[in-house]
């Protein structure tokens, strides 16, 4: 496509309850960021990917998040066993390489709400 | 921890005059990049200067960058109304790394 598309743009859930969300970065970019946002914060990072391996996991915030990339294009994240705290937009970002020669293309990311 | 600091939180200016935000980091970096988000959702690359550019400009945006001060501005010209948004500067560290983000500058540009 000719952006950067991120699916469902809305989520509510109960907390414990797991959920997916995904992105469908621009063909062609191999690099391919997801980052949450808070209320009124800046970016957190959370994982980033180069084809379908993660460089740099380091930004998880625990072991019940998890992403997987395959056929270097889709991504998934999961949260298992959501709590109030993982409320957030989560935004999904590509690029034709790493960040040292291109900006991000950013999707209009997911707002997951945990009740 | 926080790679980029904003300066200031938040600007409120009247439309046609120019709007500078300010960015400070810590470490060394490759290249600094500044976004815009409208509505608290998915962000827009305005412009990108890498850490051998001093200045650099596209449209109506100016960015500067010193390495020895470690900072960077953006400056808008002329602003319009449309230019209400959050600005965010990031910058990129080392070889395959992510970009690590500022909180953010409120502009408000009044009609």
């Amino acid at each position: 496509g000719a952006g950067v598309s991120q699916s469902p743009s809305n989520k509510v859930t109960e907390k414990g309850k797991d959920v997916e969300l995904r992105c469908d970065p621009i063909s062609g970019h191999t690099a391919l960021y997801w980052y949450r946002q808070s209320l009124g914060q800046g970016l957190e990072f959370l994982i980033y990917f180069q084809g379908n391996s993660a460089p740099d996991k380091s930004g998880l915030p625990s072991d019940r998040f998890s992403a997987e990339r395959t056929g270097g294009s889709v991504s998934t994240l999961t949260i298992q066993r959501t709590q109030q705290e993982d409320s957030a937009v989560y935004l999904c970002a590509s690029s034709p390489s790493s960040g040292q020669l291109y900006g991000y293309t950013f999707g209009s990311g997911t707002r997951l709400t945990v009740v | 921890s926080q790679q980029g600091e904003e300066d200031p939180q938040a600007l409120s200016i009247q439309e046609g005059e120019n709007a500078t935000m300010n960015c400070s980091y810590k470490t060394s970096i490759n290249n600094l990049q500044w976004y815009r988000q409208n509505s608290g959702r998915g962000l827009v690359h305005l412009i990108l200067i890498r850490s051998n550019e001093r200045e650099k400009h596209s449209g109506r945006l100016r960015v500067t960058l010193d390495t020895s001060k470690k900072s960077s501005s953006l400056l808008i010209t002329a602003s319009r109304a449309a230019d209400t948004a959050s600005y965010f500067c990031a910058t990129v560290t080392g070889a395959n790394s992510k970009l690590t983000f500022g909180k953010g500058i409120t502009l408000s540009v009044r009609p």
